[in-house]
């Protein structure tokens, strides 16, 4: 099975600076990356899909990069809502197979 | 506005049966898949299997396969997920969200608890 990994664990940064997660793949996954985010007590939110693609009333601020092994998630920008914690996630689309990272928790500089 | 709701929270002893619910509305629940998810804190997020309702085609992660029941009633907009004997590693969220590959709608989650 693929592992997905997640880096850093936490990451610490201030409001209106730039986040930059990464998410890695053990084996090549093309772009069949997903992005979420976690807040406090809420089911995960897609924020994009296709490694670069954003889901429907997603800020243009997240923004998605990367195909094969390595994959980056970037927050320009961040606002005060944007602190929580972020999933990457591979897809396989027949049959279906989904692995998810660890996750990376932004949190407040 | 697409939703998914789910049943309430579940305690139960270790060997007992649980089903959870989910159900669908404001779109065509049957022409959608169902994916079920487990969190943890220990293992995090963990794709547990997904059915489609207007046929019932599922799949399940090999993880999860003969621990649990994945099912549909289309007619009712509602998925299930049932495990016929819990055991303290169940413990945990189960989410319901819809799609094949991207989950693009979640339910609120279902906290069940297994402890004796």
């Amino acid at each position: 099975d693929i592992v997905m990994t997640q880096s850093p664990a936490t990451l610490s940064v201030s409001p209106g600076e730039r986040a930059t997660l990464s998410c890695g793949a053990s084996r090549d996954i093309g772009h069949n990356l997903v992005w979420y985010q976690q807040r406090s007590g809420q089911p995960p939110r897609l924020l994009i899909y296709g490694a670069s693609t954003r889901a429907a009333g997603i800020p243009a601020r997240f923004s998605g990069s990367g195909s094969g092994t390595d994959f980056t998630l970037t927050i320009d920008g961040l606002q005060s809502e944007d602190f929580a914690v972020y999933f990457c996630q591979h897809y396989n689309n027949w049959p279906p197979r989904h692995t998810f990272g660890q996750g990376t928790k932004l949190e407040i500089k | 506005e697409v939703q998914l709701e789910q049943s309430g929270a579940e305690v139960k002893k270790p060997g007992e049966s649980v089903k959870i619910s989910c159900k669908g509305s404001g779109y065509t629940f049957s022409g959608r898949w169902i994916a079920w998810v487990r969190q943890t804190p220990e293992k995090g997020l963990e794709y547990i299997g997904i059915i489609y309702p207007g046929d019932l085609e599922l799949k399940y992660s090999p993880s999860f396969e003969g621990q649990v029941t994945i099912s549909a009633d289309k007619s009712v907009s509602t998925a299930y997920l049932q495990f016929s004997r819990l055991t303290a590693s169940d413990t945990g969220i189960y989410y319901c969200a819809r799609g094949a590959d991207k989950f693009d709608f979640w339910g609120p989650g279902t906290l069940v608890t297994v402890s004796s």
